[in-house]
């Protein structure tokens, strides 16, 4: 039963647009939320995180969006440069077990140049 | 640079036999977590270790998975028997968790494990 989801396995982005991933949850007492990004042969890397207490956080090209009330966040990037090409994973975790983290199962994003 | 090391990178083996997966957690770092990638579910965490103690593999099979921190550097997964299914990509990460608060997790680059 996975409690968070990404339900695109893919996304393609022209290089200088803006690339739009989604994720959902199930779970109300998820406070934290993170997004991940992996290249391949590579371990998963922190990108941004987001709080409950916000619905905005904003890291250079990197925005994280969320909305509680839709048990949904997003994350953009702008603008997307190829070397984004990668697969980005979202992460929630709650005040119920605030050290596991609940990942979706990934998007992968190619820009293309 | 501090970074979470895993040993081995490859491992190929034949079914039935035993694989033991390394991991070195960044210096400082009390939660270690495993986690496991396949191409259907994603990232499935396995179990996670707080101060070396086992807080939680409820996400690994029981009867052939086990988890084991000998001392603060060194964090081991063991398969015993290896099972074709259990093939996939493991990682190990390492983060700081202070009272409430989980810091984020830091990945190693991973076990990658086929089992023939």
């Amino acid at each position: 039963d996975q409690q968070v989801k990404q339900n695109s396995p893919s996304l393609s982005v022209q290089e200088g647009r803006i690339s739009i991933l989604n994720c959902d949850y199930t779970n109300s007492m998820f406070d934290y939320f993170l997004w991940y990004k992996k290249y391949p042969a590579e371990g998963p890397t922190f990108l941004i995180s987001i709080s409950s207490i916000k619905d905005k956080n904003e890291d250079g090209r990197f925005t994280v969006f969320l909305n509680k009330s839709a048990k949904h966040l997003s994350l953009h990037i702008v603008p997307s440069q190829p070397g984004d090409s990668a697969v980005y994973f979202c992460a929630a975790s709650g005040i119920h077990n605030f050290n596991k983290f609940y990942f979706g199962s990934g998007t992968k994003l190619n820009v293309k140049p | 640079d501090a970074r979470v090391t895993q040993t081995p990178r490859h491992k190929v083996t034949e079914m039935g036999q035993e694989v033991t997966m390394r991991c070195q957690p960044i210096l400082g770092h009390n939660t270690v977590f495993w986690y496991r990638q396949t191409m259907m579910q994603g990232l499935e965490l396995l179990a996670y270790f707080r101060n070396r103690a086992p807080l939680d593999d409820s996400g690994m099979p029981k009867d052939r998975f086990s988890a084991e921190m000998p001392d603060a550097t060194l964090a081991t997964l063991k398969i015993q028997p290896s099972e074709p299914r259990d093939s996939a990509v493991y990682f190990c990460a390492s983060g700081l968790a202070a009272g409430q608060l989980q810091e984020t997790q830091y990945f190693g680059p991973g076990t990658r494990l086929l089992v023939l």
